[in-house]
């Protein structure tokens, strides 16, 4: 079974501070794709990163990185300089590869104040 | 940019009640997949479709639900005898192949639905 795990509730940053998110996971499969998506006020489910199990290059788009480590199953990702339009909640998610199922994670409420 | 689409936004109903929630998955996309999110939890899985089969569905879909292409466009989901329970926000998603993390599963608006 797939578990995913943020143990972080809600973080509270002011704005221009860089606050990270941090995703732990349980899987068995030996390839599998993780994902971070956004929740806004609104209430949809927006896309921000996808990372693969044989890529643990962490990288950076825009205001957004990520660190990926294998060795201790955690995914976490971060956004620089946060804004106020960065407040959502966002979760982690993993699903195996040629699988239908996401799993995500209990989410994090990110309070970004200006 | 193409996208999902989900009607109505916004259900109320009573409990007992049968509710159907529609969905217009993108274009050429042939998987499809309903998630829910009860208010401030986590999104859960409960069902994905292709080939109008069923190909997967977690211990949450049970008897009450059940999910039908009818046209070349739309795909519903059911709940036949809704109860307080199953007051949440449900999305619709798709993806062209098997999702697997390589295709992305795009996702819906939602339909919030409340059950009185």
């Amino acid at each position: 079974a797939q578990k995913v795990t943020q143990a972080q509730t809600e973080i509270s940053v002011v704005e221009k501070e860089d606050v990270t998110l941090d995703c732990v996971y349980e899987t068995r499969d030996t390839t599998y794709y993780l994902f971070w998506y956004k929740q806004p006020p609104s209430g949809e489910l927006v896309f921000l990163i996808r990372r693969n199990s044989f890529d643990e290059q962490n990288e950076i788009s825009g205001r957004y990185s990520w660190n990926f480590q294998k060795s201790t199953s955690s995914f976490n990702f971060t956004i620089t300089a946060s804004q106020v339009v960065d407040s959502a909640v966002y979760f982690c998610a993993l699903i195996k590869a040629a699988g239908n199922k996401l799993t995500f994670g209990g989410g994090t409420r990110v309070l970004v104040k200006p | 940019e193409p996208e999902v689409t989900q009607t109505p936004s916004h259900q109320v109903t009573q409990m007992g009640q049968e509710v159907i929630l529609r969905c217009v998955p993108i274009s050429n996309h042939l998987y499809f997949y309903w998630y829910r999110q009860i208010l401030g939890q986590k999104v859960e899985f409960l069902v994905s479709f292709y080939n109008n089969e069923i190909s997967e569905k977690s211990e949450i879909f049970d008897d009450q639900f059940s999910v039908e292409r009818p046209d070349g466009s739309n795909f519903t989901l059911k709940i036949r005898s809704t109860k307080l329970e199953d007051s949440a926000m449900y999305f619709c998603a798709s993806s062209e192949a098997p999702s697997g993390g390589h295709y992305e599963q795009y996702f819906g608006p939602g339909t919030r639905l409340t059950v009185t």
